[in-house]
């Protein structure tokens, strides 16, 4: 049971180019999550998801697309990554959306 | 939306003291308040939650009270250890079901 697992760890890319993250889950969670994480930030919710084939925007969804094709995995694109995305990734998955989330290892991201 | 405000950003207790953190919330139809535990370089985990219906739960040396009037929780150690050093998000679940993080405290526990 690897629980919330992250593709890749880390990731260094050149403005303008695209990407996209992977997140999977063994859990049978029907909730999703995408975060950043910057310093004195706390964690921004990107986008979500509330079940197969679903997504909503969260409160920084700008620059960011996400799909839900299989309710296993949540993918996080970025289309022409910009410097300010510069930052740490996080994944989660829940039961529902009040119940505990938990949380990949994080992608670090850098760009150019 | 919801807002939500954590305070303080850092926290210095000595070993063996008790340290409070607090937050506030703006929506009043939220109905469940998790806290996270983030050490550094690692994934944040959850340490307690509490929904609506109760005041306050207890685990351990960890405590979470919360005063649905005044839109406030607050996460409560005692008896703090080396290990308790980390940051600690306080959440609250808003109207539309996303949750809301707020800013962290970085508590450190000193020798």
């Amino acid at each position: 049971n690897a629980g919330v697992t992250q593709t890749p760890k880390f990731r260094v890319l050149k403005t303008g180019q695209s990407m996209t993250l992977l997140c999977a889950q063994d859990m049978n969670h029907e909730y999703m999550y995408w975060y950043r994480q910057d310093p004195g930030m706390g964690l921004r919710l990107i986008h979500y998801s509330v079940g197969e084939g679903t997504t909503a925007k969260g409160e920084v969804p700008d620059g960011y697309n996400v799909s839900r094709l299989k309710k296993q995995n949540f993918l996080l694109g970025l289309e022409s990554a910009a410097p300010s995305q510069t930052s740490v990734y996080f994944c989660a998955s829940s039961y529902t959306f009040n119940q505990p989330q938990h949380f990949g290892d994080g992608t670090r991201l850098s760009i150019l | 939306g919801e807002n939500v405000e954590q305070h303080p950003s850092t926290l210095s207790v000595q070993e063996g003291d008790s340290a409070v953190i607090k937050c506030t919330y703006s929506d009043s139809a939220s109905n469940y308040f998790p806290w996270y535990k983030q050490e550094l370089g690692k994934r944040p985990q959850l340490i307690i939650d509490i929904r609506s219906n109760v005041g306050e739960k207890k685990d351990q040396r960890i405590a979470v009270t919360l005063n649905k009037t005044a839109k406030h929780f607050s996460l409560h150690i005692t008896e703090t250890q080396p290990e308790d050093s980390a940051v600690y998000f306080c959440a609250a679940q808003n109207r539309d079901d996303k949750i809301i993080f707020g800013k962290g405290t970085r508590l450190h526990i000193l020798p």
